[in-house]
């Protein structure tokens, strides 16, 4: 399984944007770059997903440079309900689609 | 999506004693996931759990320790045997997050061990 390396914490304002990178060296053909949010006290929450290129939804965007070794979730204009835990992971494992949490970047968005 | 509730939310148990955990999805699913997570820390895959054969565990830990139950392909329970204070933790029920699509998760149950 592929490991990932993302800062264990991360400051921010209200109303900036937030670039999280994630380091994947040894990122597999098939595997796709997942990003996860976790609020205190709940699971953690699917935000976006991609495999090359870059990734927009609603929240955030994916940036994956064409290596794949490393992606950066960018959220636009945070908020303080975005302070969270974010978590990249890759894969899941081929064989059982299991899904293997690294320690997350916790971002602390401040007024 | 998959809607996932699980119960208790939170418990306080005496050491030595077992609880057990209850995952209900809402829909079918092939594979289950439990998760523990320690305070401050990120999650730690326990085992996988699919309908109608054993579970498969992580490294470190031991069916004897933490025995599941998949009786059906919408629920699963996992048990916290024997425990102690060290077993306080937050345990999380998922269901499959293959490559492509995302996982869901449940609430998770806080349990404290005193």
């Amino acid at each position: 399984l592929a490991k990932t390396t993302q800062p264990i914490s991360m400051d921010s304002y209200e109303g900036q944007e937030v670039n999280i990178t994630c380091s994947h060296n040894n990122i597999a053909t098939n595997d796709y770059i997942t990003w996860y949010q976790q609020f205190p006290s709940q699971g953690p929450r699917f935000i976006i997903q991609g495999y090359k290129t870059k990734v927009t939804n609603e929240v955030a965007s994916l940036f994956i440079p064409a290596d794949r070794k490393s992606s950066t979730l960018s959220l636009p204009r945070v908020s303080l309900s975005d302070t969270a835990v974010y978590y990249c992971l890759v894969g899941g494992d081929g064989a059982t689609n299991k899904l293997i949490f690294g320690t997350g970047t916790l971002l602390a968005v401040q007024p | 999506s998959a809607v996932i509730s699980q119960k208790p939310s939170r418990d306080i148990c005496q050491r030595g004693t077992s609880l057990t955990i209850q995952c209900q999805v809402d829909s079918q699913v092939t594979m289950m996931f439990w998760y523990r997570q320690q305070p401050g820390q990120s999650l730690t895959l326990i085992a996988t759990a699919n309908q109608g054969s054993e579970a498969t565990y992580e490294s470190g830990f031991v069916i004897d320790k933490f025995p599941i139950s998949r009786p059906n392909l919408t629920f699963s329970t996992l048990t916290v045997s024997n425990m102690s204070p060290e077993d306080s933790s937050i345990y999380l029920c998922s269901v499959d997050g293959r490559g492509e699509t995302e996982a869901f998760f449940g609430q998770g149950t806080r349990l404290t061990v005193v």
